[in-house]
């Protein structure tokens, strides 16, 4: 069965950082991009970051760009996302999603539970 | 940046009634549109990949047409289960994005 587990949200100040991490099971890895996509509190999707599986390729929305990076371990079935200078806008749940389709950018067939990202002093 | 547009916004709908969800985008995405489904208190779900395609173990109930700019989701004979958001989404091009969602509330 297809798994992705999201960790590593909780309460952060204006300026502070937090990492968080996905695992995944139950598919090649490896092979696929994974992404980042939040849910503001009653708000919609957003999407944040994909990093690709075979070149290792990052893309990042705006609002991000500079603040956040993602990276994954291949060995561990594991990708991250390390967030710094945090703003309160940033408050959000965040999911893990898998792409559909290798070497592509397609739907996000799978996704984790989510993670909760409070940013407020 | 490709700006997905939804409507309605809000349905209010009696179970066995057929709902459509229509989704523009701001230039063309071809195909590359697709559509989730949302329950309170739960991660999106992949309900129709590019535009039109079937997700294996989706009711037949849910279907999507379009391509380029306008595309709809068909939602045949509602069940109460299908309260929900739903979202539309492209892939065409970066920035990935999203509609701003539809809310359908079961009467």
């Amino acid at each position: 069965e297809l798994r992705l587990l999201e960790s590593g949200g909780g309460l952060v100040q204006p300026g502070g950082s937090l990492r968080l991490s996905c695992a995944a099971s139950g598919f090649s890895f490896g092979s696929y991009a994974m992404n980042w996509v939040r849910q503001a509190p009653g708000k919609g999707l957003e999407w944040v970051s994909t990093m690709s599986g075979a070149t290792g390729s990052t893309f990042y929305a705006d609002s991000v760009k500079g603040r956040f990076t993602i990276s994954r371990d291949n060995s561990k079935n594991t990708v991250f996302l390390q967030m710094n200078s945090l703003r309160p806008d940033d408050t959000a749940i965040y999911y893990c999603a898998k792409d559909l389709v290798i070497a592509a950018p397609t739907a996000f067939d799978h996704w984790g539970q989510g993670t909760l990202v409070t940013v407020s002093s | 940046e490709v700006v997905l547009t939804q409507s309605p916004d809000f349905q209010s709908v009696t179970p066995k009634e057929k709902l459509t969800i229509t989704c523009r985008a701001s230039q063309s995405v071809g195909s590359s549109l697709h559509w989730y489904q949302q329950k309170p208190d739960q991660s999106p779900k992949l309900l129709i990949k590019y535009a039109s395609q079937s997700i294996s173990g989706v009711p037949s109930r849910f279907s999507g047409s379009g391509s380029g700019t306008d595309f709809t989701l068909t939602i045949n004979s509602l069940e109460a289960e299908d309260a929900a958001t739903y979202y539309c989404h492209q892939s065409s091009r970066l920035p990935r994005t999203f509609g701003q969602g539809t809310k359908v509330e079961i009467k």
